[in-house]
């Protein structure tokens, strides 16, 4: 099962930061934090991952809460491209399997 | 980044057909390989997990009869669809990782529409 929240959509101004929220309450001490995103009928596309420091790739960053409890991904400068279902993934530390929860829906708007 | 292919991406069967999907890593070797299913406006569903050389994992609630997973390569994981069914009729998507590790990220195939009629 997901072990993560997220809000259903959000709506982010083209050229504007857009910062993604998730919720972890239930998080372990070795879970990893994964973000994907899948475009319309696509696989999805790996954008970063943490597990208690902040990480930065060129795609985005990751704002990983000190308690671990909850963490943001931020896209920088959102482009229209960026349009996309967002998901915020823990990893279960006993496999490596994905679980995917419902995701958010992001919206750029020109 | 590492690239994963699925093959067919869409393919229409006749009801009671099976259907057999393609997933291969192309420039690295897989020891695990899984397979989702998306009904539209609807999250990926973990299916189940295949392991090379040994009997695939499934997730609570999938026939195991039913979706045939077959793992006999590093590089190549089939997933056959018996007597298909009109219900069966989603996106099926494949991912893989390099290895068994907790901090290892999987990489996901461009994903098959399966339409059954």
């Amino acid at each position: 099962d997901a072990k993560t929240t997220q809000p259903p959509s959000m709506d982010c101004a083209e050229g504007r930061a857009a910062n993604l929220p998730c919720n972890h309450s239930t998080i372990s001490g070795n879970e990893y934090v994964y973000w994907y995103r899948q475009i319309h009928s696509q696989g999805p596309q790996y954008i970063i991952h943490g597990l208690k420091n902040n990480e930065t790739n060129e795609m985005a960053s990751l704002i990983i809460t000190e308690d671990r409890k909850s963490s943001t991904l931020i896209l920088p400068h959102a482009t229209l491209r960026d349009t996309a279902v967002y998901y915020c993934i823990v990893r279960i530390y006993t496999g490596n399997q994905f679980y995917f929860g419902t995701g958010t829906s992001l919206t750029v708007i020109p | 980044g590492a690239v994963v292919s699925q093959h067919p991406s869409r393919v229409i069967c006749k009801s009671g057909t099976s259907v057999k999907i393609e997933c291969r890593s192309l420039d690295f070797q897989a020891t695990t390989m899984f397979w989702y299913r998306q009904f539209p406006k609807q999250s990926l569903m973990l299916m189940a997990t295949s392991n090379e050389g040994s009997k695939a994992t499934y997730e609570q609630g999938v026939e195991k009869d039913k979706f045939l997973i077959n793992h006999a390569s590093l590089t190549l994981s089939t997933l056959t669809v018996t007597s298909a069914h009109p219900e069966d009729s989603s996106f099926y998507i494949c991912s893989a990782s390099e290895d068994a590790g907790v901090n290892t990220e999987a990489f996901f195939g461009q994903g098959t529409r399966l339409t059954v009629v």
